[in-house]
């Protein structure tokens, strides 16, 4: 299974929304991650069953879809958002792949 | 608050072998599978290994089925990989995630993971 993300990188400015986009190429129901990772820092987990926001995660983070298309929305991009951010699925075994990740970059 | 803490990592010669560990605290460790996660330097994230709750499963990926053994110490709330026949492929921080099911079964899902630890291979 491939999971391919887009765009690689994502131009926002703080406060703006910002959509990220995450594919399966085979159905994966909603077995499905977002990870954030900021410079130097470990991945943290976001987002799983593809629209279950983790414990302490705010509420500007979303995420939708379900079998190949998945997207996850920052409602309002705050200065602490700027990280790569990665999809992982857990439907199938091997687990992973992640994506390759989508940078949000500032504008 | 889960804590993950990983050490061992540092520069090995190719065809060596390291021992990585990862300390766990925070939540009863003996409860949760806990898996090895990659990342070379730039790149994205890697599965390596994982362990079950109970020890009794041991899964990896195929670079690595072989030559890396992943174990735990329950007493000690210790995570380990063991890494023998390195490579340059191997060059990467090392990550230890928490699986997000409680109890029997995997799910492949990561919810907690430490910081990680650098492992080199070079000569």
């Amino acid at each position: 299974i491939v999971m391919t993300q887009s765009p690689a990188t994502l131009s926002v400015s703080p406060g703006e929304r910002a959509t990220l986009s995450c594919r399966a190429s085979q159905g994966i129901t909603t077995n499905l991650a977002w990870y954030q990772q900021k410079p130097g820092q470990a991945p943290r987990l976001l987002i799983y069953s593809a629209s279950t926001r983790a414990t302490g995660i705010p509420a500007r983070f979303s995420g939708s879809g379900s079998g190949t298309k998945f997207t996850l929305t920052i409602s309002s991009l705050q200065p602490e958002d700027f990280a790569v951010y990665y999809c992982q699925q857990y439907n199938f075994w091997p687990p992973g792949p992640f994506g390759q990740g989508t940078k949000v970059e500032i504008k | 608050q889960v804590q993950l803490v990983e050490s061992g990592g540092g520069v090995v010669q190719p065809g060596r072998s390291l021992r990585l560990s990862c300390a766990a605290s925070g939540f009863p460790f003996s409860t949760h599978g806990v898996h090895w996660v990659r990342q070379a330097p730039g790149k994205g994230l890697e599965w390596v290994a994982v362990i079950s709750s109970d020890g009794n499963k041991k899964y990896y990926a195929d670079s690595v089925k072989g030559r890396f053994t992943i174990s735990r110490d329950d007493s000690r709330n210790t995570l380990y990989l063991q890494m023998h026949s390195l490579g340059a492929e191997d060059t990467a921080v090392y990550y230890c995630a928490r699986d997000g099911r409680a109890g029997p079964g995997l799910l492949y899902l990561f919810d907690y993971w430490g910081q990680g630890t650098l492992v080199t291979v070079s000569s």
